[in-house]
């Protein structure tokens, strides 16, 4: 069975410093898409990065990078320089099953930035 | 402008009383999908859209119906709305391969009477 499981409720981090987000997933799907998704106090989804299982470098967005490690199954997120704007539910989420596959939610880590 | 609009952005009903969410893409994507979030919650899949093909989840109740009359519209009926189906209904579009991404409308909160 397809599964995300992201095992920080929540996290802080002090204000312009890095912080990782942990997220492991599993899938027998040997083509799969791993995303990272920011969900601030107002619910909108905003698409922060993304790496395909085929993909040999580690996706990097700005601020964001993914830390993928393919025989651990994990794709953590890492913020660097982390700003107050930051502060927000964060989910990884996984794409599988081809082009009319299903994306499947972990349960988000809620990351505080502090001042 | 925004690609994936959700109307309306509140929704209030009453117990059993059916209701329509709607969702509509300027995108021309192929696969659409309908989430439910409850507070401090994942999203959960209810089911999605290629084209005209449905995908129902296993475990989505039989209240929860879809509709998509054409590629840039689809919707959401709870043909009797509990009060545990009060949630964010979220809409998501994607054009269709496992790398992109997909586009969120804003969402609909739906509260129960």
């Amino acid at each position: 069975a397809q599964k995300i499981t992201q095992t920080q409720p929540g996290m802080f981090v002090q204000e312009k410093e890095a912080v990782t987000l942990d997220c492991t997933y599993d899938t027998s799907d040997p083509s799969y898409g791993l995303f990272w998704y920011k969900q601030p106090s107002s619910g909108e989804m905003i698409f922060l990065i993304y790496q395909g299982s085929y993909d040999q470098q580690n996706a990097t967005e700005g601020r964001y990078s993914l830390n993928f490690q393919k025989a651990r199954k994990s794709a953590n997120l890492v913020i660097s320089a982390s700003q107050l704007g930051d502060s927000a539910m964060y989910f990884c989420a996984m794409r599988y099953g081809g082009s009319q596959g299903n994306l499947i939610f972990g349960k988000g880590t809620k990351l505080s930035v502090k001042p | 402008d925004a690609m994936v609009i959700q109307n309306p952005r509140y929704q209030v009903t009453q117990f059993g009383k059916p209701v329509t969410l709607s969702c509509s893409q300027t995108l021309n994507h192929n696969v659409m999908y309908w989430y439910q979030q409850k507070s401090s919650q994942a999203p959960k899949l209810l089911f999605h859209y290629y084209d005209k093909d449905f995908n129902n989840e296993a475990d989505t109740p039989d209240n929860f119906q879809s509709r998509r009359p054409n590629t840039s519209f689809c919707f959401l009926d709870i043909r009797s709305p509990g009060l545990g189906d009060a949630a964010m209904y979220l809409c998501a579009t994607t054009g269709g391969a496992t790398n992109e991404k997909l586009f969120f409308g804003s969402g609909t909160q739906l509260s129960v009477l």
